[in-house]
């Protein structure tokens, strides 16, 4: 019943390796988030698909890409992982753009260790 | 405020107490506000989401309240159970319609 699933749940890198995170979803929302959380901080929206129209935080850094090829997957690249990568990276949908009806599907994260 | 503040940051209560936690964020500009439910090793899940003055949402044994105006939600649990046991997240939409601002969580433990 997954609707939003994250692969995989753990994911141990190292420093300057580069990484895949991936994320689908079976509800065929136009719109596709990704949120790093540090450890007790505030969940951060790092970039969002609608569609296939990408949309970049203006703070995300450079070394944060990501790609949607289809409805359903979503991948966030991180090219060189550095130790302040270290994280736990949400993948969210919603039908449409947030609004007053709109909630957030959320998968169940992928915590990323850098050595 | 420029953020959004969740308080307190943890809380533990005994089973059967009722609690409340607070959600404070910029008045100006509000779109609407959101609730999260977020338990360990699982995914964080939709509670409530609200936009007017006023409001006040129930699901079973939780409830909240917004005030749009001095910037700020209560979330209530009444008779706090051990599963009740998670984080809860707030998150503000504000400006751009697309965009969720959170607060860190209040994190919530009930002992039985």
């Amino acid at each position: 019943d997954a609707m939003v699933i994250q692969n995989p749940r753990y994911q141990v890198t190292q420093f300057g390796k580069p990484v895949t995170l991936s994320c689908s979803q079976t509800l065929n929302h136009n719109v596709m988030y990704w949120y790093q959380q540090k450890s007790s901080q505030a969940p951060k929206l790092l970039f969002h698909y609608y569609d296939k129209d990408f949309n970049n935080e203006a703070d995300t850094p450079d070394n944060f890409q990501s790609r949607r090829p289809n409805t359903s997957f979503c991948f966030l690249d991180i090219r060189s992982p550095g130790l302040g990568d270290a994280a736990m990276y949400l993948c969210a949908t919603s039908r449409d753009r947030t609004g007053p009806n709109e909630k957030l599907f959320f998968g169940s994260g992928t915590q990323l260790s850098v050595l | 405020i420029l953020n959004v503040e969740q308080s307190p940051q943890s809380l533990h209560v005994q089973e059967g107490d009722s609690t409340n936690f607070t959600c404070s964020f910029p008045s100006s500009n509000f779109y609407a506000l959101h609730w999260y439910r977020w338990e360990t090793a699982k995914s964080p899940e939709a509670l409530f989401v609200m936009t007017l003055n006023g409001d006040e949402k129930k699901k079973g044994r939780i409830s909240a309240t917004l005030n749009t105006k001095e910037g700020y939600s209560y979330l209530y649990i009444k008779g706090s159970q051990p599963e009740d046991s998670a984080t809860y997240l707030c998150a503000r939409e504000g400006d751009s319609s697309y965009k969720l601002i959170f607060g860190s969580g209040t994190r919530l433990l009930v002992r039985p």
